[in-house]
């Protein structure tokens, strides 16, 4: 069975600070991964997807993860946090042979000014 | 360009109210999904339905049903709501159809339901 783990339910960084939220896995089979994006009120976008073609991947608005199979870890990273980014981010896998997608708790991103 | 849509985007029952969620997507998806969310807990899996004809439970499935009326539409039906369904429904709808294609989920913009 798939899990993922986000450490941190709620990261504060200062505008124009480096963001990371964590994202660790579980999976009996190589994995896809994802990391979605959700505003208030709003459904969830797709940010970036890991598809086993190179293990650093970049998303929009500025977002790239890495791939690290030996850490069973998919962070999301940006060198530059924009107010913007305020939102609650998603880590979600998905097994080769799956066909569920299986979310994290989420991390809410706050920027302050 | 609607992608998915959901409707209602807000409903208010009463304990005991039945009532039917319904999802269509125009991206000629095979699969499809419901899922629920509440606070701390991410989005946690109803039922899906990997093709027209099919449907599987979830991880959290007691108390719902659903329908896969065509490739398009996909419905989530609570046929008693209780106050412990309080949560915003999700549908989604993926091209997954085939072992090794890697595709994302589409996410439609919620139903925001309080059973009280």
């Amino acid at each position: 069975a798939q899990s993922v783990t986000q450490l941190g339910s709620h990261v504060s960084v200062s505008e124009g600070a480096l963001v990371l939220l964590r994202c660790n896995y579980s999976s009996s089979v190589p994995p896809y991964l994802f990391w979605y994006v959700q505003y208030p009120n709003q459904g969830l976008q797709l940010l970036l997807k890991y598809t086993s073609a190179a293990t650093l991947v970049k998303g929009i608005n500025g977002f790239e993860a890495e791939f690290k199979k030996s850490e069973t870890s998919f962070h999301l990273t940006k060198p530059s946090a924009h107010m913007s980014d305020a939102a609650e981010y998603f880590c979600a896998v998905r097994s080769t042979y799956g066909q569920n997608f299986v979310f994290g708790p989420g991390t809410r991103l706050s920027v302050l000014p | 360009n609607a992608g998915v849509t959901q409707t209602p985007k807000f409903q208010v029952l009463k304990t005991g109210q039945s009532m039917t969620l319904q999802c269509a997507q125009d991206m000629n998806h095979n699969s499809m999904y419901w899922y629920r969310q509440d606070p701390g807990m991410g989005l946690r899996l109803i039922y899906y339905s990997a093709s027209e004809g099919t449907t599987d439970k979830g991880e959290v499935p007691n108390g719902y049903n659903v329908s896969r009326l065509n490739k398009r539409e996909f419905s989530l039906r609570l046929e008693s709501a209780a106050p412990s369904q309080t949560s915003v429904y999700f549908c989604a709808s993926s091209a997954l159809g085939f072992v090794g294609v890697n595709t994302e989920a589409f996410f439609g913009q919620g139903t925001r339901l309080t059973v009280v």
